[in-house]
């Protein structure tokens, strides 16, 4: 199991919006940067979403991400068939001292 | 551009060793650090260690201490995982990713190289 908890799969409509939350705990998300990675079939994750809520360039302000506490979310809206993929939060880990990713959410387009 | 190039494929017997190159591009090799994750066939993402490509300073998960040695060559602008006495669980694609932190692994990863699928299997 890992040690900050995705929701599996979400799914929604093209346009619509989509939430994909990451809890952690005070040793990870609660007192370090949380970072997001969106992982098409096939391919190497990419940076969506570093420091809680900043995008890097050439990534599209339909991704936004914040923090409250220990839990973080990712939001993405006006979805896109494209955007099916699987999405991974990540962050320090201050007692294990690792890195730590979320188990992964697999987003759903219908 | 930023790029972050793996070498290819490896077949290995359990028990053997197992070194994957990244070779950089595109920036200050010396600037950044250097994290490995792997991903085993239909799992998460899994982090095995960080160098910092200036100083050569390590940090490794503590599952893959003793097993894994992550170094770097400056002069090629190219950094190396070796992972030992492996079996058939270390069947996995091996990221190199470059770091947004320098001194401590405690940032994510902007850049990801293609990956390297290491198969383990006698």
């Amino acid at each position: 199991q890992s040690v900050l908890t995705q929701p599996p799969s979400v799914s929604a409509a093209p346009g619509q919006k989509v939430t994909i939350s990451c809890s952690g705990s005070g040793s990870n998300s609660g007192n370090n940067y949380v970072s997001w990675y969106q992982q098409l079939p096939g391919a190497a994750p990419k940076l969506l979403i570093y420091d809680n809520d900043k995008r890097p360039s050439g990534i599209p302000d339909r991704f936004s991400g914040s923090k409250s506490g220990t839990s973080a979310t990712l939001d993405i809206t006006g979805l896109q068939t494209g955007d099916e993929a699987d999405y991974y939060c990540g962050t320090w880990d201050g007692s294990l001292n690792s890195w730590v990713f979320g188990g992964g959410t697999k987003l759903t387009v219908l | 551009q930023v790029h972050l190039v793996q070498s290819g494929a490896e077949v290995k017997k359990p028990g053997a060793s197992v070194k994957v190159s990244c070779r950089a591009s595109g920036y200050i090799f010396s600037s950044y650090s250097i994290h490995w994750v792997r991903q085993a066939p239909g799992q998460r993402l899994e982090w095995m260690g960080w160098i910092n490509a200036g100083n050569g300073n390590t940090k490794y998960s503590q599952k893959f201490q003793g097993r894994v040695s992550i170094t770097r060559d400056t002069s090629a602008s190219t950094l190396y995982m070796e992972l030992r006495s492996l079996r058939s669980e270390d069947t996995a694609v091996y990221y190199c990713a470059r770091g947004l932190t320098y001194y401590y692994p405690n940032g994510g990863c902007d850049f990801w190289g293609q990956g390297a699928l290491v198969t383990v299997s006698s």
